[in-house]
């Protein structure tokens, strides 16, 4: 059975500090594992990883990906209040379009 | 260039109505995928279509239907609704049917009483 498997579930953080969330990931016929950012509503894509070792950024958010040991983190760096969000690790499975989904990390930035 | 639209945003229904939620795909995109989202369960694939055709769908019972139209817009339809079916219903669109990147429209929120 296809899995994902997010850790923590939740962790609260300081403006400016560095976070670092983890995914494992258990799927049939890898194809990918994808990161999204869900505020209030709508999944936001963040990255989508496919080949082991090479990191994807953006402005100061980053994703790794270890094929070998099916495991994937997310780091964000001098987070900001509006870090605060869900973030979904996700696998397709059977086809592109259908996404195994982690619980979740919930991600609280104090100010 | 729009996102995935989904209508309507909020609806009531009382135990035993049907409902039909409406997705349309980001132009271009040819590939739309439902999910349901609940406290609970999280995330979880509803049904996946490309061409008029579903691919694929997840282990929700027959009262969960879907379908895609010619122009790629899509709709689901949940009959003789129950309590447990109150959730976000989230559409996502994809270029096609073997591109990864899935986006997500803002869900219709469903509440049945």
């Amino acid at each position: 059975e296809d899995k994902v498997v997010q850790s923590p579930l939740s962790l609260v953080v300081h403006e400016g500090d560095t976070v670092t969330l983890n995914c494992s990931y258990e799927v049939t016929n890898f194809r990918s594992l994808l990161w999204y950012k869900q505020e209030k509503k709508a999944p936001t894509f963040l990255f989508m990883l496919t080949s082991s070792g090479i990191e994807k950024k953006s402005g100061r958010l980053s994703s790794i990906l270890d094929k070998k040991e099916l495991f994937s983190i997310l780091n964000i760096t001098a987070t900001q209040t509006g870090d605060s969000a869900i973030y979904l690790c996700a696998g397709p499975t059977d086809s592109w379009g259908k996404l195994q989904f982690g619980a979740g990390t919930q991600v609280v930035v104090t100010p | 260039k729009a996102g995935v639209t989904q209508t309507p945003r909020y609806l009531i229904k009382t135990r035993g109505q049907q409902v039909t939620l409406s997705c349309s795909p980001i132009s271009g995109h040819r590939s739309v995928s439902w999910y349901q989202q609940t406290p609970g369960q999280g995330l979880q694939f509803l049904f996946e279509y490309f061409s008029e055709t579903q691919r694929n769908k997840g282990n929700f019972p027959g009262r969960f239907s879907g379908r895609q139209f010619s122009n790629s817009r899509s709709e689901m339809n949940v009959s003789t609704l129950e309590l447990g079916d109150s959730a976000l219903y989230l559409c996502a669109s994809s270029l096609d049917r073997d591109h990864g990147e899935l986006f997500f429209g803002e869900g219709s929120r469903l509440t049945v009483l």
